[in-house]
């Protein structure tokens, strides 16, 4: 396993347009983080999931964002109309749940860079 | 709600220079504390956690003690290289369920570290 992959590292897209990016865990790991990090910020909390389900969304999360984890592998983040103020690096890092609900380390993929036009 | 917050940057330091990025937080129940590394064109890295109080975090030369009383985790390594130059998180997250949670994390702002030879 080469860790947790992201798809695609770039995208460019007009305001308005529906963009969808793709994250690839760690393949034991079964909980996934989605996260955003602007310019010169750290990166901030989006939602998460535990296998399939979505535990936890932030209030960041509009209604134009949606993200699936659809069988509890890969998820996918998907921005409808997007804005300007969405250009950011989307992170996406996984980890493993124990039993005693505490997490391993939290690994995280290279990102995907979004810049809305 | 949880927050934490960075010494501001950037830090520019001459090689075997001694480092100290300060770090203080603000949580509800008992945070663990992490510092995080972000290399040029690579993801987020853990460096070093502290999961109680007076704990301390060490890894590659770096150390950080966890400090309840003064709510601060600051980082330091007594002589830096070209190589350690980065984007340094500190960050937080807490576990509801009494747990470590290395998941859910709530970042700094990030201090940028450049070393000259």
């Amino acid at each position: 396993d080469t860790g947790v992959s992201q798809d695609p590292r770039h995208k460019i897209t007009k305001r308005g347009q529906n963009v969808t990016f793709r994250c690839d865990p760690i393949s034991e790991h079964n909980r996934l983080y989605w996260y955003r990090q602007t310019l010169g910020q750290g990166p901030e909390f989006l939602t998460y999931f535990q296998n399939e389900a979505q535990l936890e969304k932030s209030r960041l999360l509009s209604d134009r964002f949606s993200a699936e984890r659809p069988k509890g592998s890969f998820s996918t983040l998907e921005i409808q109309r997007t804005e300007q103020g969405d250009s950011a690096m989307y992170l996406c890092a996984s980890s493993f749940s124990l039993r005693d609900r505490s997490n391993t380390e939290a690994f995280f993929g290279q990102g995907t860079r979004l810049t809305v036009v | 709600g949880n927050s934490v917050t960075q010494m501001e940057g950037p830090v520019t330091l001459s090689e075997e220079a001694f480092l100290t990025i300060n770090c203080t937080y603000t949580a509800t129940g008992y945070p663990s504390l992490f510092w995080y590394v972000q290399y040029p064109g690579e993801g987020l890295q853990l460096l070093l956690k502290a999961t109680k109080a007076d704990d301390k975090g060490s890894n590659k030369g770096f150390e950080a003690t966890y400090r309840k009383e003064t709510t601060s985790f600051h980082l330091e390594k007594g002589s830096v290289q070209v190589s350690d130059s980065a984007v340094y998180f500190c960050a937080l997250s807490t576990s509801r369920a009494g747990g470590t949670s290395y998941g859910k994390l709530t970042f700094g702002q990030g201090t940028i570290l450049t070393v000259h030879p």
